[in-house]
């Protein structure tokens, strides 16, 4: 059964740092890596796919690395900003249960001015 | 715009009462998903569905219902049966059969206890 963790629960970083965000997996075998960001009380945001054949992907200041074989997915935030203030989850897609989205429990992020 | 809409925002259930989330997306999504999330912890799966008449149970189905009878729409309802119905629900629908497509989420309804 898969099972995703995300490290670390909670980070607080000064306004213009470069951050990490990590993501580990049990099973390697997956199909896709998915990152989403959540503001409170909201829905999930998708921000960035990668799929099993891809190394990472990229949006602005976004950048999302996939290590199959160690089990490990990075988020990348280039120069936080407070509005980059939010929770965000990974999740691995369960191909056996519908498609269905296995999740970590998120890094609760904090950018401040 | 396309998307997803959950109603309500807010709702309150008494002791002993059956309430219906209701969900309804205009994406053309054959795929629907409803997921609980409680604080700290990740979103589990209630129920999902693949298509129109036909839904299974996901990790977290005891206490809850849901219909399909509309490609469109995926009510959810939270029976008495369903001891700690506290929680933030998320309806997510995705296209299938069209290789890795985003799941796309709503705003969520959060259920309390009267």
């Amino acid at each position: 059964k898969q099972e995703v963790t995300q490290i670390p629960a909670a980070l607080s970083v000064p306004e213009g740092e470069n951050l990490v965000l990590n993501c580990s997996f049990t099973d390697s075998a997956i199909y896709n890596l998915q990152w989403f960001r959540q503001d409170p009380g909201k829905g999930l945001t998708s921000l960035l796919l990668i799929q099993s054949s891809q190394r990472e992907q990229t949006s602005g200041r976004l950048n999302a690395s996939l290590d199959k074989s160690s089990g490990r997915s990075t988020l990348y935030i280039a120069a936080s900003q407070p509005g980059d203030s939010a929770t965000y989850l990974c999740a691995t897609i369960d191909m056996e249960y519908g498609n269905k989205l296995v999740f970590g429990a998120g890094t609760i992020l904090r950018v401040k001015s | 715009d396309g998307g997803i809409t959950q109603s309500p925002k807010y709702l309150f259930r008494k002791e002993g009462q059956n309430v219906t989330l209701s969900c309804e997306q205009n994406l053309n999504h054959d795929a629907m998903y409803w997921y609980r999330q409680d604080p700290g912890q990740g979103l589990r799966l209630i129920y999902y569905s693949q298509i129109v008449n036909d839904f299974q149970k996901g990790d977290i189905a005891e206490g809850y219902s849901v219909s399909r009878e509309k490609k469109e729409s995926f009510p959810l309802t939270v029976t008495s049966a369903q001891k700690n119905p506290t929680a933030f629900y998320l309806c997510a629908s995705t296209a299938v059969g069209v290789g890795n497509q985003p799941q796309h989420f709503g705003d969520g309804t959060r259920l309390s206890i009267l």
